[in-house]
């Protein structure tokens, strides 16, 4: 099984709609975060999350929210999706400020 | 925001040459991550430089971290089919607190 596990792992909707990506992991880890992956961009940060209680923007945080419901679990929504939306979305956890990521599989978003 | 520019985008060789990928910033960087994500995967951590000056081997791939800890580079000699994907660099830097960002990647098709 998976130590990120991320739902749904693939997604279409229609514009206006509103859609949540979840994450759970198994790590026990306490950073968790949220990435957008287009072709040639690499990955950018959405959001971030130190524990329960710590919710931090990252470089392209509008038009997203998240939520940290527990440790071990980090959803991200999109109130209102729009077509610009479309793309992988990876969720990931971490130990310390400079440790390795470990990365969900992914989940794919198409907004139609 | 920060950035850090990755070249070649894309690059294609003949199994057995070998490659190189470059990672520059403008900015001086706490340290410097590299990742391998498989098409179709997700990343997966490599490895981490924090000296200046520092290189680190994995069997045919060699990691350097610059002098002035603003650029790095992966080298992989020999390649192999195996090989094939999109490496990414990531990099912490001195002044942008706790986020980590990516490079756009460089993505490796090797011909058998």
């Amino acid at each position: 099984d998976a130590d990120v596990t991320q739902t749904p792992r693939n997604r279409i909707t229609k514009t206006g709609k509103r859609i949540m990506l979840e994450c759970s992991q198994t790590k026990g880890h306490d950073r968790m975060y949220w990435y957008r992956q287009d072709p040639g961009l690499g990955l950018r940060l959405i959001y971030y999350s130190f524990d329960v209680k710590d919710i931090n923007k990252g470089e392209i945080s509008d038009g997203y929210s998240v939520s940290r419901q527990a440790q071990a679990k980090f959803s991200l929504s999109l109130e209102s999706a729009i077509p610009n939306q479309t793309a992988l979305y990876f969720c990931a956890t971490g130990v310390t400020f400079s440790g390795e990521l470990f990365f969900g599989e992914g989940s794919r978003l198409t907004v139609l | 925001g920060q950035q850090v520019m990755q070249i070649p985008q894309y690059q294609h060789v003949q199994e057995g040459e070998d490659f190189t990928t470059y990672c520059n910033s403008s900015t001086t960087l706490s340290n410097i991550q590299w990742y391998k994500q498989r098409p179709g995967g997700h990343p997966v951590f490599l490895i981490q430089l924090v000296k200046s000056g520092e290189v680190k081997k994995q069997k045919r791939l060699t990691f350097q971290f610059g002098e002035a800890k603003k650029n790095s580079s992966l080298h992989i000699t020999a390649t192999q089919t195996t090989d094939v994907g999109t490496y990414f660099c990531a990099v912490h830097h001195n002044n942008a607190g706790n986020m980590l960002t990516f490079g756009g990647g460089t993505r490796l098709m090797v011909k058998p």
